[in-house]
């Protein structure tokens, strides 16, 4: 079965640390996947997306991922994070018309 | 560009009573999506109308949830009768076009449902 999996489900960090969050998919073939993120308070949005093409994404506020498709992984980046990225922070593949979600991972910046 | 809207933004009611969800979503976007999260989990695809057509409802519970479309614009998401399991946030999503797995879904703010 399609499936896609957060390994961190909390991580703390201090402003300036970088920041990487794990993502692995299962599916065959051609993927689309995703990075999203909840603010508190505030509705998802997206981060950035991968379906084709290079395979370092690159998103907003400075986030970035690398589909490596040999590890099935899709990981999340930023060199330097900051209060503000105090959010939570979904996965999500798909192959067809449906979108799966990975259970999320709440990220705390301290100041 | 408004966003996707979503009414109401709470709702407690108790179980086996029924509930009804409202969504209008991004002008001119083809898809809608309805989402169930329950607590610690991610969004979970309840139904995708693509237009006034559903597209996919695999893992709407049929038996008690109830959704439509009828012009092709705005959706509800109805629960009758309501479980206990049932409490969750509530995601509407609007895509442009097909709906096709590489498109961007906007989300609105979600209800956020408790059941008694």
């Amino acid at each position: 079965a399609q499936s896609v999996s957060q390994h961190n489900h909390h991580v703390i960090l201090s402003e300036a640390a970088s920041l990487e969050l794990g993502c692995n998919y299962s599916y065959g073939g051609t993927v689309n996947l995703f990075w999203y993120v909840q603010y508190p308070g505030q509705h998802l949005q997206l981060l950035l997306k991968y379906f084709s093409g290079d395979p370092l994404v690159k998103g907003i506020k400075g986030f970035e991922a690398e589909f490596i498709k040999s590890k099935f992984s899709f990981n999340l980046r930023k060199p330097s994070v900051q209060w503000s990225d105090t959010a939570e922070y979904f996965c999500a593949g798909g192959a067809t018309n449906k979108l799966i979600f990975g259970t999320g991972t709440l990220l705390a910046v301290q100041p | 560009e408004a966003g996707v809207a979503q009414s109401p933004r709470y709702k407690i009611i108790e179980k086996r009573q029924s509930v009804a969800f409202w969504c209008n979503p991004i002008s001119g976007h083809a898809t809608l999506y309805w989402y169930q999260q329950i607590l610690g989990q991610g969004p979970k695809l309840l139904i995708q109308f693509q237009n006034n057509g559903v597209v996919d409802d695999s893992q709407l519970p049929k038996d008690r949830f109830s959704a439509e479309r009828l012009k092709g614009v705005d959706s509800t998401l109805k629960i009758q009768p309501a479980k206990l399991e049932d409490s969750a946030v509530y995601l509407c999503a609007s895509s442009l076009d097909l709906g096709g797995s590489g498109e961007t879904q906007y989300f609105g703010p979600g209800t956020r449902l408790l059941v008694l």
